[in-house]
């Protein structure tokens, strides 16, 4: 199994500052039959479900402000918060869907200084 | 875009309990389906999927053997059947729709294990 790891797993963060999380995958997640990377990044909420925030490394989904931004290839991959908010507190999570089974990084839990 | 899960509670380890998933704001039929869980404060883990047609399914090792997902687009539902639970099989249970990636989830069904 692909194994996902997060690093920080705790972020405490100043609003208005700056914010980044890495995730390392055990294998590349570089599809080389399409030129996909499959590395997506999840929101967790306080009492919430997770949602979507970056496909495919770096693309923001539907809704998700810019500044959140996502990068990286093979193995290693950067989610950055440009300016944090109140609202992005949470927990992160990175999950990889190259080939199953899918696997989550342990979660970074970030909240506010 | 709605998901809906139903079915958890409290049951005996070696039970079983089947949950539903019922989809509505879109067209079950459109997309390939899955089942993510989470352990009281843990992190997540993904469980199945299921193809559009049924006919493909993926288990995590965790659960292989003992939990079956299938769906019946008719009635816009997905299903989980989970047999021979464990203590460890205690979490909540997202079904979550996959539009490459995963992009909605539901707000879950806690599935207590525990005599």
């Amino acid at each position: 199994d692909i194994v996902m790891t997060q690093t920080p797993l705790s972020l405490p963060v100043i609003p208005g500052e700056p914010a980044s999380i890495s995730c390392r995958s055990s294998q590349s997640l570089l599809d080389s039959d399409d030129g996909n990377t499959y590395l997506d990044w999840y929101l967790q909420k306080p009492g919430q479900s997770p949602q979507l925030l970056l496909s495919t490394v770096s693309y923001r989904a539907s809704g998700v402000p810019d500044r959140f931004s996502g990068s990286g290839s093979g193995t290693d991959f950067t989610l950055k918060i440009s300016r944090v908010e109140a609202e992005d507190v949470g927990i992160y999570y990175c999950m990889q869907r190259i080939e199953f089974p899918w696997t989550f990084g342990q979660g970074t839990e970030v909240q506010i200084k | 875009v709605q998901l809906v899960e139903s079915g958890g509670g409290l049951v005996k380890p070696g039970g079983s309990v089947r949950l539903s998933c019922a989809a509505s704001g879109f067209t079950l039929n459109d997309h390939h389906m899955t089942w993510i869980r989470q352990a009281p404060g843990k992190g997540l883990e993904w469980v199945a999927y299921i193809t559009i047609s049924g006919t493909t399914t993926y288990y995590a090792d965790s659960v292989k053997g003992r939990f079956t997902i299938s769906r019946d687009n008719a009635k816009n539902s997905l299903y989980l059947q989970m047999n021979n639970l464990r203590v460890e099989d205690t979490a909540v249970y997202y079904c979550a729709r996959i539009y490459w990636p995963i992009d909605y989830w539901g707000q879950g069904t806690l599935v207590s294990v525990s005599s």
